[in-house]
């Protein structure tokens, strides 16, 4: 089974901190993905990467940075945490090819106060 | 701005019900195509794929394709109230030579005992 895991599931954090989200996967996928989901908005791509150190912008990079110094390793960075980046966050791996699906982590539920 | 439109719902369907769940696409050169299913606080979970034209079954789930209309529908027979949850359609498009998943913002789905 593909596993894709997220260092929290629950954070807090203030306005203004930088706040780490990692996100790890255990089957060699060449590309992952971060995403945000608010209610009625739906999944939104904030970043992907299609190998190790690539990274590409997706619909809403704005205030957010990643880094993939490994494979199996992708990370997203909050520069200066805002009330409006209070979200649920969700990491996914996929491999490559046109019809593979992605596998999602459980979600980082982060609030910033 | 290449979407995936679904209708938010709440859909509500009596046990034993059939639920059609719709979606759009407005890429015509999308290739291949996704249900998730996402209970609340969870991330989603992957259910149906389809690439062709026309039916794919799987046990209880009926995914339909027509490219020529740009829509992709799912199907869930015989409804059971452990179906509640909000589908999502996905579509994964070629985009600057990557591929690119776009998601819709979810069906609810309320399966009425």
């Amino acid at each position: 089974d593909v596993k894709v895991t997220q260092s929290s599931r629950y954070l807090v954090k203030r306005t203004g901190e930088k706040v780490f989200l990692e996100c790890v996967q255990d089957m060699d996928h060449e590309n992952m993905f971060w995403y945000r989901q608010d209610p009625g908005l739906g999944l939104r791509l904030i970043y992907f990467s299609y190998d190790v150190k690539m990274k590409e912008k997706g619909d809403i990079p704005e205030g957010y940075s990643v880094s993939r110094e490994k494979k199996e390793r992708f990370s997203l960075i909050l520069e200066s945490a805002s009330t409006n980046q209070t979200s649920m966050y969700l990491c996914a791996s996929r491999p490559g090819g046109m019809r593979e699906t992605q596998y999602f982590g459980p979600g980082t539920r982060l609030l910033v106060l | 701005q290449k979407e995936v439109e679904q209708n938010s719902g709440p859909l509500s369907v009596p046990e034993g019900a059939i639920a059609s769940l719709n979606c759009t696409y407005s890429d015509r050169g999308s290739q291949s195509f996704f249900w998730y299913r996402q209970y609340s606080g969870k991330s989603p979970e992957l259910i149906m794929f389809i690439y062709s034209n026309g039916d794919k079954e799987d046990g209880r789930f009926t995914a339909q394709l027509n490219k020529a209309s740009q829509y992709v529908s799912l199907l869930i027979r015989d409804s059971q109230p452990s179906d509640s949850a909000t589908y999502l359609c996905a579509v994964n498009e070629p985009s600057g030579g990557y591929q690119k998943v776009t998601f819709g913002t979810g069906t609810k789905l309320q399966v009425i005992p």
